[in-house]
């Protein structure tokens, strides 16, 4: 059986301010590592994904995340955050190679809010 | 608009009604997952269905749930003898399966209050 924990439920930040949203995980097997993102009243939406090669993974508007075998984390980050970062963050995890249906265990979501 | 749709939006009904949901996924996606996400909570896995066939169910997803693929292409979500628990919103995704590592995309869901 896989989990995954998010640390933090919610996290107020300020804009320009640096974050870091926590992910960790559990699993016997090799696992690929996802952020998903989902603004209000909006569907999820990949954010970044780690399936194997470099540990440090970035998405397309600024956020980045490192995957530790030994820690079993996955933390995302971005250096200077934007209000229209305001959303919910949620990570997933779903078994690696071909024996997987592709099914994904979410964490439990982080808020982001970031005010002026 | 091509992505994953769901239809209806919201839904609310009395407890002990039976409802349904509908989703439609990307064109051609043969990989289609319908999850369930409460408040406050992570979406959880329900089921998946390759092409017509439902291939796994999550312990979730109890008797008086029934998922169907019929045809392969859209699938329909009922819920009998809705409960209070049932409260939700309720996910598909759909992926194009050719091979280990297949993107999946989430539809905007359908949210249920049951009275």
């Amino acid at each position: 059986a896989q989990s995954v924990t998010q640390l933090d439920s919610q996290v107020p930040v300020f804009e320009e301010a640096p974050v870091e949203l926590r992910c960790n995980y559990s699993s016997s097997v090799s696992v690929y590592l996802f952020w998903y993102v989902q603004y209000p009243n909006q569907g999820l939406q990949l954010l970044l994904k780690y399936l194997s090669g470099s540990t440090l993974v970035e998405s397309i508007n600024g956020f980045e995340a490192e995957f530790n075998k030994s820690q079993t984390s996955f933390h995302l980050r971005k250096p200077s955050v934007h209000i229209s970062d305001t959303a919910e963050y949620f990570c997933a995890v779903r078994n690696a190679g071909g024996t997987s249906y592709g099914k994904l265990t979410f964490g439990q979501g982080t808020i982001l809010t970031v005010h002026p | 608009d091509t992505g994953v749709s769901q239809n209806p939006r919201h839904k609310i009904t009395k407890r002990g009604q039976n409802v349904t949901f509908r989703c439609d996924p990307i064109s051609e996606h043969n990989r289609l997952y319908w999850y369930r996400q409460t408040l406050g909570q992570g979406p959880e896995f329900l089921t998946y269905f390759q092409n017509e066939a439902q291939l796994e169910k999550s312990r979730l997803l109890s008797d008086r749930f029934s998922a169907e693929r019929p045809k392969g292409s859209f699938s329909t979500l009922e819920i009998q003898r809705t409960e209070q628990g049932d409260s939700a919103m309720y996910l598909c995704a759909s992926s194009l399966g050719t091979g280990d590592y297949n993107e999946q995309f989430f539809g905007p869901g359908t949210r249920l209050t049951v009275l």
